[in-house]
């Protein structure tokens, strides 16, 4: 059964690095996602992706944060000048449509991210 | 925005024993609410959802019920076993044919004791 893939599973980066994260969703899939979730907490949408262009995006993703789906099948979350409170799990998502019946995101493995 | 509350945050039952986990969603556009289990180091696995154009719904030892009046949705696990054992999410979506946002509860850890 096909999955979406993240990596690396694990980034530790210095406080102000750039990181990037990626992902290879679903490969028929159309809509994707970025959630994170801080440790023991719940999951936290940060940005959605259509069409090569941001469908939603929360407060959570500021000006700090871009995505792009550089070529068909990788899509990327780049923090420009990561934080201390940047450090999460990342978890890509993908989802083949957006109609009823087709709605189910499925989620990445996620990528550990470290910030020291 | 939709917020999405969860309860209990823990849950310990008995191996064979039911358990419910409830949630309570804000906004009334929101149609769609599915709920995910995550084991440990894992990622959210949806494990069944429902709309809300339907009640219930139930799959295997699985169920989830809908009151859309009361805005609040259930999760039934019957019969449970240690294998259950796991943090559960569930979440709200409103479906508008665009890349839509899931908003989670906070996660019930549920434990499965022998």
């Amino acid at each position: 059964e096909p999955e979406v893939t993240q990596t690396p599973s694990h980034q530790v980066t210095q406080m102000g690095q750039e990181v990037i994260l990626r992902c290879v969703p679903i490969s028929n899939h159309l809509y994707f996602y970025w959630y994170r979730q801080i440790l023991g907490q719940k999951v936290e949408f940060l940005v959605s992706f259509y069409n090569n262009e941001i469908s939603e995006k929360s407060e959570i993703f500021d000006d700090q944060f871009s995505v792009e789906r550089p070529d068909g099948s990788n899509f990327t979350l780049k923090i420009r000048s990561t934080k201390l409170e940047d450090s999460a799990m990342y978890f890509c998502a993908s989802s083949p449509a957006a109609g009823a019946g087709s709605n189910e995101q499925f989620f990445g493995p996620g990528t550990r991210l470290t910030v020291l | 925005g939709e917020n999405v509350e969860q309860h209990p945050s823990t849950l310990s039952v008995q191996e064979g024993d039911s358990a419910v986990i409830k949630c309570t969603y804000s906004d009334s556009a929101s149609n769609y609410f599915p709920w995910y289990k995550q084991e440990l180091g894992k990622r959210p696995q949806l494990i069944i959802d429902i709309r809300s154009n339907v009640g219930e719904k139930k799959d295997q030892r699985i169920a989830v019920t809908l009151n859309k009046t009361a805005k609040h949705f259930s999760l039934h696990i019957t019969e449970t076993q240690p294998e259950d054992s796991a943090v559960y999410f569930c979440a709200a979506r409103e479906e508008t044919g665009t890349a839509s946002k899931l908003t989670f509860g906070t996660g019930t850890r549920l434990q499965v004791t022998l």
